[in-house]
């Protein structure tokens, strides 16, 4: 038990679906984050949230939309989505934004895009 | 900016055997400095961390870490490796400015009987 949980564990979607992945942290923490994961790449930090409000979007495409409706959920929205963005995504939280907080991270969705 | 660098993609060792896995890291200041371990479909944990003082950390599962700062490395090790270990292996490292820690493109531990 990671104290953050990911729904679904595994997805597949068309390139014309909108879909959506949940993560919900039982931590009480106050950052949460989106990370992507592709094979033979580093982790790719794609969103920040601290206490609710996004503070980091690192140039990720806008078929991508997080949400954050407070500081135990964070959600992904998808929609026409490109078969490379088929990866494993991370979700992750800590208790602060600071260089030196460890992250805890949700077991990942696998995403194939067809 | 920082940045890390895992020069392993994979590494085999034999069960019983030590494991020395390289970790070398660009950053201005003092870095905070991590490693994480991913078993196969499980998400990241935290296996130690170096943030100052003694440059010898202990962590979890019987895993050890030094940060050489004349060297930028901070490479993980463990004495003897058990099957259980196969898995892959994240060294990271944080700026003092906020969350944007940088994760290396890790190394796959394979271990054979």
């Amino acid at each position: 038990e990671t104290g953050v949980t990911q729904t679904p564990r595994h997805l597949v979607m068309g390139m014309t679906n909108k879909k959506s992945l949940k993560c919900e942290q039982h931590l009480g923490h106050n950052a949460m984050y989106w990370y992507k994961q592709s094979a033979k790449k580093p982790l790719e930090l794609m969103f920040v949230y601290n206490f609710k409000e996004q503070t980091e979007n690192n140039s990720v495409p806008s078929r991508f939309s997080p949400e954050c409706p407070n500081s135990s959920h964070l959600f992904l929205h998808l929609h026409t989505l490109q078969p490379e963005d088929s990866a494993l995504y991370l979700c992750a939280s800590s208790q602060d934004r600071g260089g030196n907080t460890e992250a805890f991270f949700g077991q990942g969705t696998r995403l194939t895009v067809v | 900016a920082q940045s890390v660098t895992q020069p392993d993609i994979h590494i085999t060792v034999s069960e019983g055997a030590s494991l020395e896995l390289r970790c070398n890291y660009s950053y201005g200041a003092t870095p905070y400095l991590f490693w994480y371990v991913q078993s196969p479909g499980q998400g990241l944990q935290l296996l130690l961390k170096y943030f100052s003082g003694d440059t010898l950390v202990q962590g979890i599962k019987g895993f050890e870490a030094e940060f050489k700062r004349s060297q930028s490395s901070f490479n993980l090790r463990k004495p003897s490796v058990h099957w259980s270990d196969a898995a892959e292996y994240f060294c990271a490292v944080g700026n003092t400015g906020g969350f944007k820690t940088i994760f290396g493109a890790g190394t796959r531990l394979f271990v054979k009987a």
